[in-house]
């Protein structure tokens, strides 16, 4: 079955650690983005990338880091720099993005709920 | 002010009533429009695009106004596992097509 895949589902952390957060898809998307959600609220985008080995930040990138060596995988690390880091975070992936690309849908994985104490 | 603003909710209607969501977006230049579900800790899954001349999928049916920068979406006779939290998304050109979502509005559908 073709899909995204984020592990893990629950993720615990001691304050001032770093974590990374795994986003796999094998539907040959050539985009792939991260966003953020806090209860109650839209989901934030932390970065993206539109191409293997580059990305960008999206509205909320400090504390966090990424990288996309392969196609498909966007790893997302949480590092101790982000100060309110327990959230639930969300990878989507989308065909590509360009002229003519308006309409394409963005695929959710199932997110990872990190909880930091 | 947010880019994307939703009613707040929550909507509490009875099976078979019709309700309506309302959005606006704040920035002109906005490229596509969605509504997606989210359901109780899950990730949101894609409900329909919004298209100018308004699209219709089943029971629900949305609108959009771009001179009004006015979104809507309509659910007829509701049913109990329409429960759930609709998104109104904005796709933006710059910044690799990122989506802005509302807040969600939260539907409770009641037997």
């Amino acid at each position: 079955d073709g899909g995204i895949t984020q592990s893990p589902k629950y993720l615990f952390r001691k304050e001032g650690q770093n974590v990374t957060l795994s986003c796999e898809q094998n539907l040959n998307h050539d985009a792939m983005y991260w966003y953020r959600q806090d209860p109650g609220q839209g989901l934030r985008l932390i970065y993206y990338s539109q191409i293997v080995n580059d990305f960008q930040k999206g509205d909320i990138a400090e504390g966090y880091s990424v990288s996309r060596e392969k196609k498909e995988s966007f790893p997302l690390t949480v590092t101790s720099a982000q100060k309110n880091p327990t959230a639930f975070y969300l990878c989507a992936s989308s065909i590509t993005v360009g002229p003519g690309t308006s309409s394409y849908e963005q695929y959710f994985g199932p997110g990872t709920r990190l909880t930091v104490t | 002010r947010k880019e994307v603003e939703q009613d707040p909710g929550p909507f509490n209607v009875p099976e078979g009533a019709t309700v309506a969501f309302n959005c606006t977006y704040s920035n002109s230049a906005s490229q596509s429009f969605f509504w997606y579900r989210q359901d109780c800790r899950k990730e949101p899954k894609l409900l329909m695009s919004v298209y100018s001349s308004g699209n219709e999928d089943g029971r629900f049916t949305a609108q959009l106004n771009r001179a009004s920068q006015y979104i809507s979406l309509l659910i007829r006779d509701s049913k109990l596992s329409d429960s759930a939290t609709y998104l109104c998304v904005v796709r933006m050109v710059r910044q690799g097509g990122k989506l802005i979502f509302g807040q969600g509005t939260e539907l409770s559908v009641k037997p």
